[in-house]
């Protein structure tokens, strides 16, 4: 099993739609958690944290579920500016990130 | 506020020859890491330094990549000699520790080898 999964998608919506992206990690062990997003020919960047209760940042909400090993990430009223592809960012005590293979999102007019 | 600086953006070389890739990290920031970036193989990571010194090299694929970390300021990449394979994009990130924190990437390096 890897230690990150992610559907790499790509899911395509229209504007206005709610998309929500899932991912699993394989060790419990596993205590901080992110979302990043990268743009076509660009370098990965930092959209928000995972916390255990649960977060959001405007039209953007993650939430993880220790018990499942699962992290999700939704977005209400997609816009165009959306389309990217979402990576799922696992850290485990005493070692570096480890970066899913990344969802990639399509936002239509 | 400086992000990641990396030189140079774009690379292009031919096989056999050394290519130096560098790294400015954000300052202050004490954990420096080298990706590399494929279609096929997703976000590699190669090596990471914690206060300058190698942490973990385990990704590095193969004896002709070395990196070093002279100062907390600057760090290479190097690669001798070049293949066609190695093409990607390498990417430098820092973060503040290497343990449970972001990290924040540079533009990245178009690496092609001919």
């Amino acid at each position: 099993r890897k230690e990150v999964e992610q559907d790499p998608g790509p899911f395509n919506v229209p504007e206005g739609a709610t998309v929500a992206f899932n991912c699993t990690y394989s060790n419990s062990a596993s205590q901080s958690f992110f979302w990043y997003r990268q743009d076509c020919r660009k370098e990965p960047k930092l959209l928000m944290s995972v916390y255990s209760s649960g977060n959001e940042d405007g039209r953007f909400t993650a939430q993880l579920n220790r018990a499942s090993q699962y992290i999700s990430l939704l977005i209400r009223d997609s816009k165009l500016s959306d389309s990217a592809t979402y990576l799922c960012v696992v850290n485990q005590a005493g070692t570096a990130l480890i970066f899913g293979k990344g969802t990639t999102l399509s936002v239509s007019s | 506020d400086a992000g990641v600086i990396q030189s140079p953006r774009h690379e292009v070389t031919e096989m056999g020859q050394e290519v130096t890739l560098r790294c400015k990290p954000i300052s202050g920031h004490n954990s420096l890491f080298w990706y590399r970036q494929t279609m096929m193989r997703g976000l590699e990571l190669l090596i990471y330094f914690n206060n300058n010194v190698p942490i973990d090299d385990s990704g590095m694929p193969e004896d002709r990549f070395s990196a070093k970390m002279p100062n907390a300021s600057f760090s290479t990449l190097k690669i001798q000699p070049s293949e066609p394979r190695d093409s990607a994009v390498y990417f430098c990130a820092s973060s503040l520790s290497y343990r449970l924190q972001p990290q924040h990437f540079g533009d990245g390096t178009r690496l092609s080898i001919l």
